[in-house]
């Protein structure tokens, strides 16, 4: 089965510290994408950054990036200068398929993120 | 250019009855993928049309239909309603297929949440 796991169920940070969210993947895909979405109270899923497999620099969007190790699968998302707007629950996303579905995009459970004033 | 938007963006429904739910993607986008989020279950793939085509089709049963117009607009319908299908209903639209390779990045609506009573 394709998987992703986030370890982390809840994490807080300081307002304006640097927290990392931690994720793993398993995919038998050969070139795929793997994203961080956010999801704040308001229930809008929001994409976050986006990753390439393929490429070996990490990917950095403003105050987010990513810590991308391919051969570990693991793709684990910083948020620098944490702002109060970015509290929110996170998922982790990478590609799986299986042969009643065929490809489709698997989240995470979720990383609950506080940030405390 | 405006996002993806679904309607209703609230729904309370009695057990046995049936629901459309409605998806208008970004438009260029031909794509557009259902998911249910449930707190017990996380977010769960249903299915993915593309070009008015089912292409995937996640694990639910046949009570879980959907359809896709020649303008990319996509409607998913619940039949016999149970309780179990209380949940947010996402939808999400990409350019490309999911069953094209490289998984395309998706991009949300804000939901439609069904209470089933």
């Amino acid at each position: 089965a394709q998987t992703v796991t986030q370890s982390q169920p809840e994490m807080s940070v300081q307002e304006a510290e640097t927290v990392t969210l931690s994720c793993t993947y398993d995919t038998s895909e050969s070139d795929y994408y793997l994203f961080w979405y956010k999801q704040p109270p308001s229930r809008q899923m929001i994409l976050v950054i986006r990753q390439e497999a393929y490429k070996q620099q990490n990917a950095t969007e403003n105050r987010f990036s990513v810590n991308f190790q391919k051969a570990a699968k693991s793709f684990s998302l910083k948020i620098s200068d944490s702002q109060l707007g970015d509290a929110a629950m996170y998922f982790c996303a990478s590609p799986g398929r299986t042969e009643t579905s065929g490809s489709r995009l698997t989240f995470g459970e979720g990383t609950q993120l506080t940030v405390n004033p | 250019k405006a996002g993806v938007t679904q309607t209703p963006r609230y729904l309370i429904k009695t057990r046995g009855q049936q629901v459309t739910l409605s998806c208008s993607p970004i438009s260029g986008h031909r794509s557009v993928s259902w998911y249910q989020q449930t707190p017990g279950q996380g977010l769960q793939f249903l299915f993915e049309y593309f070009s008015e085509t089912q292409r995937n089709k996640g694990n639910f049963p046949g009570r879980f239909s959907g359809r896709q117009f020649s303008n990319s607009r996509s409607e998913m319908n619940v039949s016999t309603l149970e309780l179990g299908d209380s949940a947010l209903y996402l939808c999400a639209s990409s350019l490309k297929s999911l069953a094209g390779g490289r998984t395309d990045t998706q991009y949300f609506g804000p939901g439609t949440r069904l209470t089933v009573l």
